[in-house]
């Protein structure tokens, strides 16, 4: 249990076009969805904090009105990178919480999805 | 300014012997820290979370320690195996799981046969 998926898998699109990428929680309610980006042989870097029915919250640095974040139900949120360009070109990577406690997996941990590969032209 | 360091970016470990990453961080204060395994393009996976209060925790084959004074945690595979090989992350959590996880750059272990 406890899947997270993510797409699309990798997208290709012009500089200048949005990107929309979708999280969804496949067999839980997710309390808190969190996106990351990992650039090439660079750790993973917390973006935002989504909150279901709530305002995103975004890291120091990152530009929410580049960075649309929609949390419209407990087990979807969407990233849309608006007037993408070659350098928001990387691997994002979305994480659920979910509520209540499973055995053996504490509350605190996250599920992380399997990531989308943006590349921008 | 707060910084997790992982000591290797890459270990190379024969079959069959330990493997030990390490962990160390600064100007943090942790109410846990978690190791998490990622293979090339591929989202992380969770593997173990310990306390600020507990000093070991084991899983199968894998086990982390947890020094708050020193700030540094250790994670070992036993017994290595080829399918061990992937990048190990660790990972802070200061405010009990509302907020995302900082990472550290990770290590990229290799288990040779």
């Amino acid at each position: 249990g406890a899947v997270v998926s993510q797409h699309p898998s990798r997208v290709i699109c012009k500089s200048g076009t949005s990107v929309k990428i979708e999280c969804r929680s496949l067999d839980f309610q997710a309390t808190t969805m969190f996106w990351y980006r990992q650039f090439p042989k660079k750790s993973l870097m917390l973006m935002a904090t989504s909150n279901e029915g709530s305002k995103a919250t975004y890291e120091q640095g990152v530009e929410k009105d580049k960075f649309l974040i929609n949390h419209a139900s407990l087990t979807l949120s969407t990233l849309t990178v608006t007037s993408a360009h070659p350098e928001d070109s990387s691997f994002y990577i979305c994480s659920a919480r979910r509520g209540g406690t499973v055995p053996e997996r504490p509350q605190e941990t996250q599920y992380f999805g399997p990531g989308t590969r943006l590349l921008v032209l | 300014s707060q910084k997790i360091e992982q000591n290797s970016e890459a270990l190379n470990i024969q079959e069959g012997k330990t493997a030990t990453l390490t962990c160390n961080y600064t100007n943090y204060s942790p109410a846990y820290l978690q190791w998490y395994r990622q293979d090339p393009g591929r989202g992380p996976v969770f593997l173990l979370l310990i306390r600020e209060n507990e000093k070991e925790k084991r899983k199968e084959r894998l086990k982390v320690t947890f020094d708050t004074t020193l700030k540094q945690s250790l994670f070992h595979i036993t017994a290595s195996q080829p399918a061990d090989s992937a990048t190990y992350l660790c990972a802070l959590d200061t405010k009990g799981g509302a907020d995302g996880l900082t990472f550290g750059k990770g290590t990229h272990l290799i288990i040779q046969p």
